[in-house]
C-alpha cells in the first residue's frame, strides 16, 4: 500500500503569515494533486503537477513536485482567513488498483 | 452546468443494517469514483465506474459494492453495516483521461453507524 504523509497534520498561523505544507512519500506517482476541503463539502481540486521538478502557481499557492515524483509541496503567501480549510494531496500511480493514494491531510486555520 | 449531487445528505442505520448511496455525475462525465473519509484512515478510494462497468476497486471487504446505470448515476451498497463504518462516504466525476484526469467532488454522505 502506498502512503502520502503530510506535514504538519494541524497548522494555526495568523493572517499575513506565509506557511508550507509537505507531503511526502517513498512511492513513485506519476501525477500528484492538490486538494481543499471545507467543512460540509467534498475536496475541491487546486491544481495537479505531473514533471519532476515542476512548479505551478495558484496567486498566492505555489505548488512543487520533488524531482523524483515522490513528494510535493503548497506554499501559501500571506495568509488569509479563506484559506482556511483541509489541504489533501493525492497521487496517481501507474501500480496497483487505488484510483487516487490520498495523504493524511493537513487542517489549516488562518486566524484573522 | 450542476454540479455532483449525493443523495442523502446525513442517513442513520444501526448495525447489520444494509445501505444504498447515490451519486449523479457531472453531465456528460462517465467515470465515477468512490471514497470513505474518517477521522483515522483519511480519504480511502472504494471502486471507480465507467460505463456500468467496474474499473478498478480498492481494498475494501465484499460488503462494499457498487453500480452505475446507463445514464452514468452511480450507487454503492454497505450489507451487515458495523460501527466503523461510521463516515463521510464522497462520489467524485471525472473528467479527461490519464495525467489530465480531473475529480469533481460531491458533498458527501454522512452515514452513522450506530
Amino acid at each position: 500500500t502506498q502512503l502520502l504523509e503530510q506535514s504538519p497534520q494541524f497548522l494555526s498561523i495568523q493572517e499575513g503569515e506565509n506557511l508550507t505544507v509537505y507531503c511526502n512519500s517513498s512511492s513513485v506517482f506519476s501525477s500528484l494533486q492538490w486538494y481543499r476541503q471545507e467543512p460540509g463539502e467534498g475536496p475541491v481540486l487546486l491544481v495537479t503537477v505531473v514533471t519532476g521538478g515542476e512548479v505551478k502557481k495558484l496567486k498566492r499557492l505555489t505548488f512543487q513536485f520533488g524531482d523524483a515524483r515522490k513528494d510535493s509541496s503548497l506554499h501559501i503567501t500571506a495568509a488569509q482567513p479563506g484559506d482556511t480549510g483541509l489541504y489533501l494531496c493525492a497521487g496517481e500511480s501507474n501500480f496497483g488498483n487505488e484510483k487516487l493514494t490520498f495523504g493524511t491531510g493537513t487542517r489549516l486555520t488562518i486566524i484573522p | 452546468k450542476a454540479g455532483v449531487t449525493q443523495t442523502p445528505r446525513y442517513l442513520i442505520k444501526t448495525r447489520g443494517q444494509q445501505v444504498t448511496l447515490s451519486c449523479s455525475p457531472i453531465s456528460g462525465h462517465r467515470s465515477v469514483s468512490w471514497y470513505q473519509q474518517t477521522p483515522g484512515q483519511g480519504l480511502q478510494f472504494l471502486f471507480e465506474y465507467f460505463s456500468e462497468t467496474q474499473r478498478n476497486k480498492g481494498n475494501f471487504p465484499g460488503r462494499f459494492s457498487g453500480r452505475q446505470f446507463s445514464n452514468s448515476r452511480s450507487e454503492m451498497n454497505v450489507s451487515t453495516l458495523e460501527l466503523g463504518d461510521s463516515a463521510l462516504y464522497l462520489c467524485a466525476s471525472t473528467r479527461g483521461r490519464g495525467i489530465r484526469e480531473e475529480q469533481f467532488f460531491g458533498p458527501g454522505t454522512r452515514l452513522t453507524v450506530l
